[in-house]
């Protein structure tokens, strides 16, 4: 059985980098996609981007300019680097891999990342 | 503001049968499939359905999908009180290069 385990910091400050890594165990990371992707309390979910195995990266153009997602395949770890932390960026952040016609078919539990001062 | 449109709640009493629905556009639903998931509070989002009507692995038939032009409909038949819970909605669109989620939906098994 696949599982995926966030790990990173729970508090960033404003302007602050946020570094997250998502241990993937149970399988490999080989010839699949992995994604962030986020929850704001009391909203919706948000997707921040994919990652394949080769490193091939696709982002919420939204976040664009602010994101990077890299792949460790000999870890089996993938991570997510976001810049200029705000409060708008306070969210439940989960890894998940990536199923047919992006569909998310595992998820990690999540991990509260919150942005303040 | 989401970019899918789903109703905010729903209810309806155990063992009834509940629909959810999702609202897009050509340059997501129209075009691309849907996937829905569940999510309860402090746990991680579970796929439900994907490509528009097939069940994940694991989930009872009792939980269907469905599409028809811009908007795909999740039901839920034989209610519980265990599927209460958020209910989202997910599809590629084409116009932004994004996968997009609707505002999800809870429902409350009375």
């Amino acid at each position: 059985q696949v599982q995926l385990q966030e790990s990173g910091p729970g508090l960033v400050k404003p302007s602050e980098t946020l570094s997250l890594t998502c241990t993937v165990s149970g399988g490999s990371l080989s010839n699949l996609y992995w994604s962030w992707i986020r929850q704001p309390p009391g909203k919706g979910l948000e997707w921040i981007g994919y990652i394949n195995y080769s490193g091939s990266t696709s982002y919420n153009p939204s976040l664009k300019s602010r994101v990077t997602i890299s792949v460790d395949t000999s870890k089996n770890q993938f991570s997510l680097k976001l810049t200029s932390m705000t409060a708008a960026d306070t969210a439940v952040y989960y890894c998940t891999r990536v199923g047919p016609y992006s569909c998310f078919t595992y998820w990690g539990q999540g991990t509260l990342v919150t942005v303040s001062s | 503001q989401s970019v899918l449109t789903q109703p905010p709640s729903v209810s309806a009493a155990p063992g009834q049968k509940v629909t959810i629905s999702c609202s897009g556009s050509s340059s997501n639903i129209g075009n691309n499939y849907v996937s829905w998931y569940q999510h309860l509070p402090g746990t991680a989002p579970k796929l439900l359905i994907f490509e528009n009507n097939r069940r994940a692995s694991g989930i009872p038939d009792r939980i269907s999908g469905s599409k028809s032009g811009t908007s795909a409909t999740l039901g839920i038949t034989g209610l519980q009180t265990g599927d209460e819970a958020d209910y989202y909605c997910g599809t590629w669109d084409s116009s932004l290069s994004a996968v997009v989620f609707g505002g999800g939906t809870k429902l409350t098994v009375l």
